[in-house]
């Protein structure tokens, strides 16, 4: 079975500092599409930043942007100038050509004023 | 445009109980789903749905049933809960699975007690 994994389950950064958050996967596919979703104390799971794997440039989305490395099989996510209200669960997640979107077992994020 | 609606957002059922997790969205997508999130575990897709009349089942469906007669709803039945149905369960549509339309949007959540 194809598996995402994100290796910190909890993850904790200074307000204003810069924090990365780790996601590797595994695929036999070329191409598919990467996405970070964001899980507040609210339980809303909200997108922050999605990816295609045939693009080269890595995506951003004001203060947050990504690390995809395709051959090394990886998708970070990073955030600037970390904001308190950036608190939550990160969830690193692949759709692949099978229509089943995988997701992997989160990252808590505590900002710390 | 309320997005995606999941009913009821608490339920609390007894062992071998039958209940039916309502998820309705007026955003005329094509993809529906249904996931449960079960703590250092993540999202795991339970059913899936590209259309109305065609479902297809996720990494755990066991003990769980679906359809899809419109293309709005996507009803998630438990046929005889067990205590590892104890759970938060989230129904989640999309337009498509191109780029661009293969962003999910989530509804509020259900959580489930099964005793």
């Amino acid at each position: 079975a194809q598996t995402v994994t994100q290796s910190q389950p909890e993850m904790s950064v200074q307000e204003a500092e810069t924090v990365t958050l780790s996601c590797t996967y595994d695929t036999s596919e070329s191409d598919y599409y990467l996405f970070w979703y964001k899980q507040p104390p609210s339980r809303q799971m909200i997108l922050v930043i999605r990816q295609e794997a045939y693009k080269q440039q890595n995506a951003t989305e004001n203060r947050f942007s990504v690390n995809f490395q395709k051959a090394a099989k990886s998708f970070s996510l990073k955030i600037s100038d970390s904001q308190l209200g950036d608190a939550a669960m990160y969830f690193c997640a692949k759709l692949s050509g099978t229509y089943k979107y995988i997701f992997g077992t989160g990252t808590r994020l505590k900002v710390l004023a | 445009n309320a997005g995606v609606t999941q009913t009821p957002k608490f339920q609390v059922l007894k062992t071998g109980q039958s209940m039916t997790l309502q998820c309705a969205q007026d955003m005329n997508h094509e993809y529906m789903s249904w996931y449960r999130q079960d703590p250092g575990m993540g999202l795991r897709l339970i059913h899936y749905s590209v259309g109305a009349g065609i479902t297809d089942q996720g990494e755990v469906p066991n003990g769980y049933n679906v359809s899809r007669s419109t293309t709005e709803d996507f009803p998630l039945r438990l046929l005889s809960a067990a205590p590892s149905q104890t759970s938060v369960y989230f129904c989640a549509s999309s337009r498509g699975f191109a780029s661009g339309a293969n962003v999910l949007t989530f509804g509020a959540g259900s959580r489930l007690t099964v005793l």
